[in-house]
């Protein structure tokens, strides 16, 4: 319904596993966000893309890595995590990123992930 | 660090008006202030938007004074299920959420 799908919706994965995260949006925007929501935290933004191009990177360690092949499309890849990235990860699209005006973010239902 | 200030939490019972105010005193000219409302283990889903004065949308009511430096977010007799997290956001960039009201119905 928001246009914007997450998969997998839960993932569990040990910490010397690799997996992925896709996000896709059908909403024909040029942006794309990674958040990270742990327990009773506020959302964290951790990547933004603009026209398949990364624009902001908030000091993510880089066992998580982002790829934007195409506007519609978001990856996070996943390697030698900790527990501590356990956490709710959301993917949003809007027009574009930045100091718009009026900007508004759509956001995916997010994919709960448990690192054991 | 996020650019709006908002309480907390705030309860309210069923079928009563909650009224939610945002401060944002250093918003630009040209910004618009966007509510969003999150429920638990989903993503934040849009509310309302405005500019100045009064917004009314099938959900709720955005107040915007003449200053801008604050707006205030009507929900009408919620219910249950309005409990959660909402959000009042500036642009900015980075786009930051901060911590929301948590907003709590009780029956």
């Amino acid at each position: 319904e928001t246009g914007v799908t997450q998969t997998p919706r839960h993932l569990v994965m040990g910490m010397t596993n690799k997996k992925s995260l896709k996000c896709e949006q059908h909403l024909g925007h040029n942006a794309m966000y990674w958040y990270k929501q742990s327990a009773k935290k506020p959302l964290e933004l951790m990547f933004v893309y603009s026209l398949e191009e990364r624009v902001e990177n908030n000091s993510v360690p880089s066992r998580f890595s982002p790829e934007c092949p195409n506007s519609s499309h978001l990856f996070l890849h996943l390697h030698t995590l900790q527990p501590e990235d356990s956490a709710l990860y959301l993917c949003a699209s809007s027009h574009g990123p930045g100091r718009e005006m009026g900007d508004t973010q759509y956001f995916g239902p997010g994919t709960r992930l448990t690192v054991l | 660090l996020a650019k709006t200030t908002q309480p907390i939490s705030m309860d309210s019972y069923e079928g009563q008006e909650v009224n939610i105010t945002c401060s944002h005193n250093n918003i630009a000219t040209n910004d618009y202030i966007t509510w969003y409302q999150q429920f638990p283990s989903q993503g934040p889903r849009f509310i309302i938007q405005g500019y100045k004065t009064k917004v009314t949308n099938e959900v709720a009511s955005l107040f915007i004074p003449a200053d801008r430096k604050s707006s205030t977010l009507s929900l009408p007799r919620v219910s249950l299920s309005d409990t959660a997290v909402y959000y009042c956001l500036v642009p900015d960039t980075p786009l930051v959420f901060g911590k929301g009201t948590r907003l709590s119905v009780i029956a």
